[in-house]
């Protein structure tokens, strides 16, 4: 079955402090891949995406994410966080043709600590 | 311009009303979705409509009636709502392609929704 998975639920780290989150699909094919980012009562804003070509991925706000076709993974990174980052992440996975369907993972809630 | 607006931010409703959701893009989008959030949890699916049809409809109970009335909007008609109904729901929209979408999807703010 196809599925995303964010191992971690809630991730706290200090500003100016480098950031990693993690996002492995399981998918039969490589999908598209993207992240969003939900401060609380908003919508979704998309951080980056990847459809193919250079598997660095830069996006906005500083952040960039890397696919990794063997391990399955499209993990975001960010160097020094700030506290106006502090929100909840998804990171989503779509069939290249076929459904319109969005594949969610369960969302990484970030603490940043002043 | 990214941008996907819906009114009203705020509902409030009784079990009994009818209430009205609304999204609007100028994108050119031609898919545009609703999806229903809960607390800390992933948004849901609910509707996809493409070219002014409805393409999927992911099993949500009949007390919510979309509707596409042009290729801009996009409204979600609401009515005998259930407390359980509460949530966050969100309208997306995204390109086509050969009528099938593979593109990325851009969110509204979302309408809270809390039903009493």
């Amino acid at each position: 079955a196809q599925s995303v998975t964010q191992p971690d639920i809630h991730i706290t780290v200090s500003e100016g402090a480098s950031l990693e989150l993690r996002c492995n699909y399981s998918y039969g094919a490589t999908p598209y891949l993207f992240w969003y980012v939900q401060s609380p009562g908003q919508g979704l804003q998309l951080l980056l995406k990847y459809f193919s070509g250079d598997t660095l991925v830069q996006g906005i706000k500083g952040f960039e994410a890397e696919f990794k076709r063997s391990q399955s993974s499209f993990n975001l990174r960010k160097p020094s966080v700030h506290w106006s980052d502090a929100a909840e992440y998804f990171c989503a996975v779509a069939p290249t043709s076929g459904t319109y369907k969005y594949i969610f993972g369960t969302g990484t809630r970030l603490k940043v600590l002043a | 311009d990214t941008e996907v607006t819906q009114t009203p931010k705020h509902l409030v409703m009784g079990m009994t009303n009818k209430k009205s959701l609304k999204c609007e893009q100028h994108m050119g989008h031609r898919a545009m979705y609703w999806y229903k959030q809960k607390a800390k949890k992933p948004p849901e699916l609910m509707f996809v409509y493409s070219y002014e049809k409805l393409s999927i409809n992911e099993s949500v109970p009949s007390r919510f009636s979309p509707e596409c009335p042009n290729s801009s909007l996009l409204n979600l008609h609401l009515h005998a709502l259930q407390p359980e109904d509460s949530a966050l729901y969100l309208c997306a929209s995204s390109r086509t392609s050969g009528g099938f979408v593979t593109d990325t999807q851009y969110f509204g703010p979302g309408t809270r929704l809390t039903v009493l």
